[in-house]
């Protein structure tokens, strides 16, 4: 099955720095990459998402890309703020046997320091 | 917020005793999915569902059990052979049309057993 692993674990960054998660999957039939943001207590929501037949993705401060080849993908944030500390999660997924099979990274604790 | 619910918020049961936890949607998604999050940890796949009246076992289905009667419902049941069953548990749903979407969080329950 697919194995996705995400690194680093933790991360703690000066405010107004750059960020930056990087996963990696095994799969090649993944064709579908997001990527969740969880608050302490809360639901994990997505705050960005690429498919495969794109190599980058922005959205303000944001920006994911991805490396087919290589099976990696990363996550930037720029400018990081004391709210962009989380738990960020990336997965992969594929539809295969008319289920979508999703699988998810271990997670990132970001931290940003004011 | 809207569109996935579960409940209760917080459920405290003890050991040996089968307890059942909602998950409700009205986003008129096909697929839903139960997952389990243990402190620190990532999201683990426990059981998901393409369609009613179907679901398939997922990475830790071992002491959970679930149905799907309705299109909006989804309930998981953990049952006294679980071992470990204080955590919190996620549900989700997705469009699950035969192309990967994001998948939809909700609020989560946290369930505490002694």
């Amino acid at each position: 099955g697919e194995n996705v692993e995400q690194h680093p674990s933790t991360l703690s960054v000066q405010e107004g720095d750059s960020a930056v998660i990087k996963c990696t999957y095994s799969d090649s039939a993944s064709n579908y990459f997001p990527w969740y943001k969880q608050e302490l207590g809360k639901r994990p929501q997505l705050i960005i998402d690429i498919r495969s037949n794109v190599g980058e993705k922005k959205d303000q401060r944001i920006a994911v890309t991805l490396n087919k080849t290589a099976k990696h993908f990363s996550l930037h944030i720029t400018e990081t703020q004391p709210e962009d500390s989380a738990v960020y999660f990336c997965a992969a997924i594929f539809y295969s046997g008319g289920y979508q099979k999703v699988t998810f990274g271990t997670g990132t604790k970001l931290q940003v320091i004011p | 917020d809207g569109g996935i619910t579960q409940s209760p918020k917080y459920l405290f049961r003890k050991e040996g005793q089968n307890v059942t936890l909602s998950c409700e949607q009205n986003l008129n998604h096909d697929a839903m999915y139960w997952y389990r999050q243990d402190p620190g940890q990532g999201l683990r796949l426990i059981y998901y569902s393409q369609i009613v009246n179907d679901f398939q076992k997922g990475d830790i289905a071992e002491g959970y059990s679930v149905s799907r009667e309705k299109k909006e419902s989804f309930p998981l049941t953990v049952t006294s052979a679980q071992k470990n069953p204080t955590a919190f548990y996620l549900c989700a749903s997705s469009i699950g049309q035969g192309v990967p979407y994001e998948q939809y969080f909700g609020p989560g329950t946290r369930l505490t057993v002694t």
